[in-house]
């Protein structure tokens, strides 16, 4: 079946300007996760969804981020006046979201420059 | 004590040959252990998850290792081979809440044909 998608697969802006950053997980996962991943680091957690609430949202980095997610399904990740500390590659997650069943399911991500 | 400590940070091994990553955590409410595999440009990809009930887990080639009391875990790959050359990542996830993942920060590894 479909896996998760994002998009825009690339993505180059200008510092200063907003970008938004779109995930589709997988039909029927009830939990959705944003990381980061800088270049030659690991991922890092930015937030976590649960249905369409957020009730985790500790790895936001600055009140520049926010995210949002309808109707249990698609989220997106908006960035407003991006930063060259920005660029990164951000990678959506979905998951059954269960005890027994925590598989996170990635996209192939949104590579991110901020020039 | 939310991180964990990944080792080495770069790896390569000669076709056949074994392939150790280790890992280390803090946090005693870690209760799931996954390993991703990612190839350039890719996203992650789930190879094998361990809990702490068991002391290991085999897939294939793929092996994980745990010890509960030092709180480490390691990924043995057997008969390394060229396909392997990816970046690894563990990771620990808490059994309350978000089951958000805490990640090391990476193997990357090349397996010599």
């Amino acid at each position: 079946g479909a896996g998760v998608s994002q998009s825009p697969s690339n993505k180059v802006t200008e510092k200063g300007k907003d970008v938004e950053l779109r995930c589709d997980p997988i039909s029927g996962h009830t939990a959705l996760y944003w990381y980061r991943q800088s270049l030659g680091q690991g991922l890092e957690f930015l937030i976590y969804f649960q249905g369409n609430s957020a009730p985790d949202k500790s790895g936001l980095p600055s009140d520049r981020f926010s995210a949002e997610r309808t109707g249990g399904s698609v989220s997106t990740l908006t960035i407003q006046r991006t930063q060259q500390e920005d660029s990164a590659v951000y990678l959506c997650a979905s998951s059954p979201g269960l005890a027994f069943d925590r598989t996170q399911y990635f996209g192939p991500g949104t590579r991110l420059l901020v020039l | 004590q939310q991180q964990v400590k990944q080792s080495p940070q770069s790896l390569i091994v000669q076709k056949g040959g074994i392939s150790i990553i280790n890992c280390a955590y803090e946090n005693t409410a870690f209760d799931y252990f996954p390993w991703y595999q990612q190839f350039p440009g890719k996203g992650p990809a789930l190879l094998i998850a361990i809990r702490p009930d068991v002391s290991e887990k085999k897939e294939g080639r793929f092996t994980i290792s745990f010890n509960k009391s030092a709180k480490q875990f390691s990924l043995h790959i057997m008969d390394s081979q060229p396909g392997d050359s990816a970046t690894y990542f563990c990771a620990a996830s808490n059994g309350s809440g978000t089951y958000k993942y805490i990640f090391g920060t990476g193997t990357r590894l090349k397996v010599l044909a």
